[in-house]
């Protein structure tokens, strides 16, 4: 296993394009997170599943972004009609949380989005 | 409001030198407290936490953090700084041992001069 894998790593876009990113958790981690990360400033969390269902949402996902995570496994992050405010790293998590056992989560490197 | 602060942005330590970030946190319930470690292209790797119980918690590559619940603080040291350790650090607090819907500070860059 190596751990949580992001795709693409970089992206660059036009405004006003749609654009999808993947997470592939680790294997058998129920839970997934997504958070962003703009240029000097920490992580700050977006939304997460547990299995295939979205538990909680933030209130910066705007309606122009959807998440997903139909068979509990992987995940895809879109945002519609990007803008350039949306330019920021995006980074997806996975934990295994079963009240028995319950790791930390473990991060992948991210996709970095650019908005021209 | 809940968040985390990070007073420091940028501190240049002395490689064998002894390092402390400070952290503080505003949090309603029980804190869930973590140090993560973030290295250029690299994604965010668990340092530490702390749940409960001893509020002097060891973490990897020679890490330790104290918790004080008096002052709301979550300070990281280490005895003496390796090169290697140059990284962005940041402190977050949660609501379980998961570390569901992270609150992070702005994070500390650590330099580390020879």
């Amino acid at each position: 296993d190596t751990g949580v894998s992001q795709n693409p790593r970089h992206k660059i876009t036009k405004r006003g394009q749609n654009v999808t990113f993947r997470c592939d958790p680790i294997s058998e981690h129920n839970r997934l997170y997504w958070y962003r990360q703009t240029l000097g400033q920490g992580p700050e969390f977006l939304t997460y599943f547990q299995n295939e269902a979205q538990l909680e949402k933030s209130r910066l996902l705007s309606d122009r972004f959807s998440a997903e995570r139909p068979k509990g496994s992987f995940s895809t992050l879109e945002i519609q009609r990007t803008e350039q405010g949306d330019s920021a790293m995006y980074l997806c998590a996975s934990s295994l949380t079963t009240g028995i056992v319950n790791t930390e989560a473990f991060f992948g490197q991210g996709t970095r989005l650019t908005v021209v | 409001a809940q968040s985390v602060t990070q007073p420091d942005i940028h501190i240049t330590v002395s490689e064998g030198a002894s390092l402390e970030l400070r952290c503080n946190y505003s949090y309603g319930a029980t804190p869930y407290l973590f140090w993560y470690v973030q290295s250029p292209g690299q994604g965010l790797q668990l340092l530490l936490k702390y749940f409960s119980g001893d509020t002097l918690v060891q973490g990897i590559k020679g890490f330790e953090a104290e918790f004080k619940r008096s002052q709301s603080s979550f300070n990281l040291r280490k005895p003496s700084v390796h090169w290697s350790d140059a990284a962005e650090y940041f402190c977050a607090v949660g609501d379980d041992q998961a570390g569901t819907a992270l609150i992070f500070g702005k994070g500390t860059t650590l330099s580390v001069s020879s």
